[in-house]
């Protein structure tokens, strides 16, 4: 079957950096997308990443290994904001998302 | 008004009612999905329909019917759920189905609860 795994909740402080680490087993690859999620709100598209390697959007990084079915989201310069979900989805050969359960950052002062 | 949107926010229906969730999207896209978002669950994709053809149902019960008039509007009928539906329904639209590197634009769902 196809599995998307990340941890289910991290904490980190204010000011600080995080890693948001995610694996996947799927039937081919065509992409994968970082969202986030604040509570009560939609998601929105963080970053997308098909080749090898990091991309960097401000305080937001995202890599991928491809080889390793591996990607992980760093956020910098952490602020209360962030506070939020984090949703990892993989596009499969047939080009349908699928989803990870989403990994709850919680920031503290 | 821009981006997707959802109505209403907010369902408490009883397991006898019927009633439908509104979908409406200003992007021009072509694409357009409604997912199911339970706690601590994966986002599942129950119905996407692309220019106005319904392409995917992924095994959702009957109670759930999808009705998709045009590329902007999509609707979700609901009839005798049951209290395990109750959840956060979320809309989504993308360019197109099929193609790699389209990201898809949510609205700010619907939740549901069926008392």
């Amino acid at each position: 079957g196809q599995n998307i795994d990340q941890p289910t909740e991290m904490t980190a402080t204010e000011g600080a950096i995080v890693q948001i680490n995610c694996t996947y087993q799927t039937s081919g690859f065509n992409g994968l997308f970082w969202y986030q999620q604040h509570a009560g709100e939609a998601p929105t598209f963080l970053s997308y990443n098909v080749l090898d390697g990091l991309e960097e959007k401000g305080r937001f990084s995202s890599f991928l290994s491809r080889s390793k079915g591996y990607s992980y989201l760093l956020l910098k310069e952490l602020q209360m904001k962030d506070s939020a979900s984090y949703l990892c989805a993989v596009h499969d050969s047939n080009y349908q998302l699928i989803w990870g359960a989403g990994t709850k950052l919680i920031i503290k002062p | 008004e821009t981006g997707v949107t959802q109505t209403p926010r907010h369902l408490v229906m009883g397991m006898t009612n019927k009633k439908s969730l509104k979908c409406e999207q200003h992007l021009g896209h072509n694409a357009m999905y409604w997912y199911k978002q339970s706690a601590k669950k994966p986002l599942e994709l129950m119905f996407v329909y692309n220019f106005k053809e319904q392409t995917e149902n992924n095994s959702v019960p009957s109670r759930f019917s999808p009705e998709c008039p045009n590329s902007s509007h999509l609707f979700l009928h609901l009839h005798t759920l049951q209290p395990e539906d109750s959840a956060l329904y979320l809309c989504a639209s993308s360019q197109t189905t099929g193609t790699g590197g389209t990201e898809a634009f949510f609205g700010q769902g619907t939740r549901l609860t069926v008392v």
